[in-house]
This record gives structure tokens, C-alpha cells and sequence, in this order.
């Protein structure tokens, strides 16, 4: 089965750090490109950052410099090391995997999610 | 604020159709084919229901079906049920940015 398993939420103070990871399971995360999408409660979805599967890395402007997303092959998992957290990125964090077409195209969508890692930033 | 904008919600009666708008600008929806839709349950991660626009992924209904014209794309759910009951988002890619949402729509179902 084609799965994501986000862990390593909890609660931080403002200026901590916390670590999430997103296990896969069911395809490679290294020849895929596995994006961060955060859901503040009450209000829609924000993309975060994306790793793609030659290594390259993309993010939000309002992460940019404070986080950054990583893998490890052996463990097919990739990570969202979050740094300096501020009380906005308080959110829900979803790893999904990207969409691709039968010509190997990417198409700017997210075919399998995760359930989800809390993260509250507070005092 | 949002990238994209939807309305708060929406409502229909079972086997009637709705209709979900999301508008952007030229940077995004209306520059490029890459517009998708997730439902999203309570308690649950967002499901993709369209994408490319119009496209549906397998296993997806063919009640869902979306489109575009200019800046505002659409999601049509026809023949309403009580499972479609749920929070719908937009999405497209918009350049020098990566990727931006929609706010989310409330579907309920009467």
C-alpha cells in the first residue's frame, strides 16, 4: 500500500526547533518529489516546500532561511527540520507525494497525503 | 489572505449540482493548466479530485468534473449526495512561486 506517515509534531516554544518526518511506504521517495503542505485551523491550505528527486530544494517565502527539508534514502523518508518557529506556523503539516502523468510529467498536484503532524508554536 | 480566491461555502440538495469558483490572476490560473481540487473530510488529509483543470485521477466519480475560463476556474459536483459533504480547495501553480491555494469552500449538503 502507497502511504505517508508524518511524526515528530508537538508543542514549541516561539524561536524553537522541531523535526518532522514523513516515512513512505509502497514507492521511492529519492525518484520522487515529496512537497510540505501546512493547514492552519480555520483557514486553507499553504505550500510549504518541495524536494524533488534529483536533490533540489523549494520554499515558501515565509519559511524560506528558518526551514529546511531534507531526505535519507535508506530510510525512505524525508524531513522538514523547522527552525526559529514563530506562533503563524502553528498548523497542521502534511507531507504528500507528487502527481505525475504516464509520461513522467509533473503536474502540480498530490496523489497520496499523510494524516498530518500537529505543530503549535507557543509560550 | 489567500493566492487564490474561493467562496466561504456552498450548498445543494442531494442530486442537484453545485458549482465552486476559484479565481486567481495571469500569474496563475489564468496563465496555466495546472489547477487541481482536493475534498477534504473532518479528520482527514485532502483527497485530489482534479487535476490539470478537468482531468480526473482513477477512482475518482465522474460527478466531479472541473474547468476553466480566464483567471477563475471551476469544480461542478452534479447529481449532489450526502458524502460530498466537505471543504474543497483549489490550487495552481503560479510562477515564482511554486504552488498557491484557495482558501477552501464549505460544501454542505441539505
Amino acid at each position: 500500500e502507497v502511504q505517508l506517515v508524518e511524526s515528530g509534531g508537538g508543542l514549541v516554544q516561539p524561536g524553537g526547533s522541531l523535526r518532522l518526518s514523513c516515512a513512505a511506504s509502497g514507492f521511492t521517495v529519492s525518484i520522487n518529489y515529496v512537497t510540505w503542505v501546512r493547514h492552519v485551523p480555520g483557514k486553507g491550505l499553504e505550500w510549504v516546500s518541495v524536494i524533488y528527486n534529483t536533490g533540489s530544494t523549494y520554499y515558501a517565502d515565509s519559511v524560506k532561511g528558518r526551514f529546511t527539508v531534507s531526505r535519507d534514502n535508506s530510510k525512505n523518508t524525508v524531513y522538514l527540520q523547522m527552525n526559529s518557529l514563530r506562533a503563524d506556523d502553528t498548523a497542521l503539516y502534511y507531507c504528500a507525494r507528487d502527481f505525475y502523468d504516464s509520461n513522467g510529467n509533473y503536474l502540480y498536484a498530490f496523489d497520496v497525503w499523510g494524516q498530518g503532524a500537529m505543530v503549535t508554536v507557543s509560550s | 489572505q489567500s493566492a487564490l480566491t474561493q467562496p466561504a461555502s456552498v450548498s445543494g440538495s442531494p442530486g442537484q449540482s453545485i458549482t465552486i469558483s476559484c479565481t486567481g490572476t495571469t500569474s496563475d490560473v489564468g496563465t496555466y493548466k495546472y489547477v487541481s481540487w482536493y475534498q477534504q473530510h473532518p479528520g482527514r488529509a485532502p483527497k485530489l479530485m482534479i487535476y490539470e483543470v478537468s482531468n480526473r485521477p482513477s477512482g475518482v466519480s465522474n460527478r466531479f468534473s472541473g474547468s476553466k475560463s480566464g483567471n477563475t476556474a471551476s469544480l461542478t459536483i452534479s447529481g449532489l449526495q450526502a458524502e460530498d459533504e466537505a471543504d474543497y480547495y483549489c490550487s495552481s501553480h503560479r510562477s515564482g512561486v511554486g504552488l498557491v491555494f484557495g482558501g477552501g469552500t464549505k460544501l454542505t449538503v441539505l
